[in-house]
């Protein structure tokens, strides 16, 4: 089994412009997590997709956020209007679906907003 | 809420010695689930270690091992015999369902243990 895959691995952009980070779960893991982590803290949970369903949202997740898990498979993570703030490793974690299963994380992938 | 303290920021040992990485937590749940995660320079979280709350037993892999106890509500993680390639951070987290489909991870804010050869 591959692991859980995101890209770019690094992303560098100016403030006020949009990205978009891709995540591939591992294969026929339902579940899907992002979480953020910024420099000297523990990641924090951003949002949660079942299959294709997104059914929970942190209240850090502000509306220039957005995430799509089309047909239950990759998800994406587009972070519009970025700001100095948003500078973060974002991570993707997928579990397979039953209780509280392990979550497998992916690399993440490094933003800074300049 | 849920809460997760590491209070060791940074540790430093000497290759071969043994250490220990404290975890306290917290939730008025009382099923729930405790996790450590390594995270190497690289940057990747790897899964160490996953105990439910009712299996106290203490567990033991390799040179790791977990000691649980509800009564402090700590869930600490001992490397025997250090090496250096246990240079990372050590996250401890803590799961529970939160009611609206998810089952979030709580993590700690880390302790980044380095091991001098």
């Amino acid at each position: 089994d591959t692991g859980v895959s995101q890209d770019p691995r690094h992303k560098i952009t100016k403030r006020g412009q949009n990205v978009t980070f891709r995540c591939d779960p591992i294969s026929e893991h339902n579940r899907l997590y992002w979480y953020r982590q910024t420099l000297g803290q523990g990641p924090e949970f951003l949002t949660y997709f079942q299959n294709e369903a997104q059914l929970e949202k942190s209240r850090l997740l502000s509306d220039r956020f957005s995430a799509e898990r089309p047909k239950g498979s990759f998800s994406t993570l587009e972070i519009q209007r970025t700001e100095q703030g948003d500078s973060a490793m974002y991570l993707c974690a997928s579990s397979l679906g039953g209780g509280a299963d392990t979550q497998y994380f992916g690399p993440g992938t490094r933003l800074t907003v300049l | 809420a849920q809460k997760v303290t590491q209070a060791q920021t940074e540790i430093s040992v000497v290759e071969k010695e043994d250490v220990t990485l404290d975890c306290v937590y917290e939730t008025r749940d009382t099923t729930y689930y405790l996790f450590w995660y390594k995270q190497p320079p690289s940057g990747e979280l790897v899964f160490l270690i996953r105990r439910n709350s009712f299996d106290e037993q203490n567990e033991i892999s390799g040179r790791y091992s977990w000691n649980f106890q509800k009564s402090t509500s700590s869930f600490n993680f001992t490397i025997t015999a250090s090496q250096v390639v246990d240079s990372a951070v050590y996250f401890c987290a803590l799961i529970i369902y939160s009611g609206a489909g998810s089952y979030q991870l709580t993590f700690g804010k880390g302790t980044k243990l380095s091991v001098i050869p």
